[in-house]
């Protein structure tokens, strides 16, 4: 399986400050054939299913506002807000779509300070 | 606008089968190439992948829960189903279905774009 390892386990920082969370994976998950990393990033919000903000490394999804951004490759990712806003607050979640199992990091739980 | 919703006993006692089902409403669970998930959350803790299944019948499971895990489609219902055998304590969880990203159409390999609201279950006796 491919372990997922997110640092830190608990992050709080102030409103419109920025938040940086890290997600390491045990394999390489770039596929050099579409040159393309099978990472994804979720947060979720307590009570509430997770919602998929980042796709491929890099890419918002529709609706996810422009202060989330996700950069990496190969086995070291991040995921950054710009601005901390009040309603980020959440537990995020990286996962590997590489192969099977699929596989989601531990989560990092994010709150204001 | 397409809806999933997980349904079942919110209560099993240990050793005998917990069994959900995902009722997909709003579009048809078989005009679309996906394979639809099951994801586990024990209280507390992170996202575990059970295993998917393609509108056709073939399935993918976490090796780790293999030995005990079924997972079915039904499109006559629009719907897909999970059992879980021999359960114990730790497999109290809540339990989401869902449905991949759009442009992980057809592959097993996925990201989840849509979730239902989640079912918990507890295994007690």
């Amino acid at each position: 399986d491919i372990v997922m390892t997110q640092s830190p386990d608990s992050l709080a920082v102030s409103l419109g400050e920025k938040a940086t969370i890290n997600c390491k994976s045990s394999q390489n998950v770039f596929h050099s054939a579409n040159s393309k990393n099978y990472l994804a990033w979720y947060h979720q919000k307590p009570g509430q299913p997770p919602k998929l903000l980042i796709s491929w490394a890099s890419t918002r999804e529709s609706g996810v506002p422009d202060r989330f951004s996700a950069s990496g490759s190969g086995t070291d990712f991040t995921l950054t807000i710009s601005s901390l806003q009040a309603e980020d607050v959440a537990v995020y979640y990286c996962q590997q779509y590489y192969r099977t199992p699929l596989t989601f990091g531990q989560g990092t739980n994010l709150e204001i300070k | 606008q397409l809806r999933l919703q997980e349904s079942g006993p919110g209560l099993v006692k240990p050793s005998e089968t917990l069994s959900l089902t995902c009722s997909v409403s709003g579009g048809s669970i078989s005009s679309t190439t996906y394979y639809w998930g099951w994801i586990r959350q024990p209280p507390g803790m992170g996202l575990e992948w059970i295993g998917s299944i393609y509108y056709r019948g073939s399935t993918s499971y976490n090796p780790s829960l293999e030995s005990r895990v079924s997972i079915s489609v039904d499109t006559s219902k629009n719907q897909f189903s999970l059992k879980i055998n021999s359960v114990t304590v730790a497999d109290t969880a809540v339990y989401y279905c869902a449905r991949p990203a759009t442009f992980c159409s057809g592959r097993l390999e996925a990201v989840f774009d849509l979730w239902g609201q989640g079912i918990p279950v507890t295994v007690s006796s």
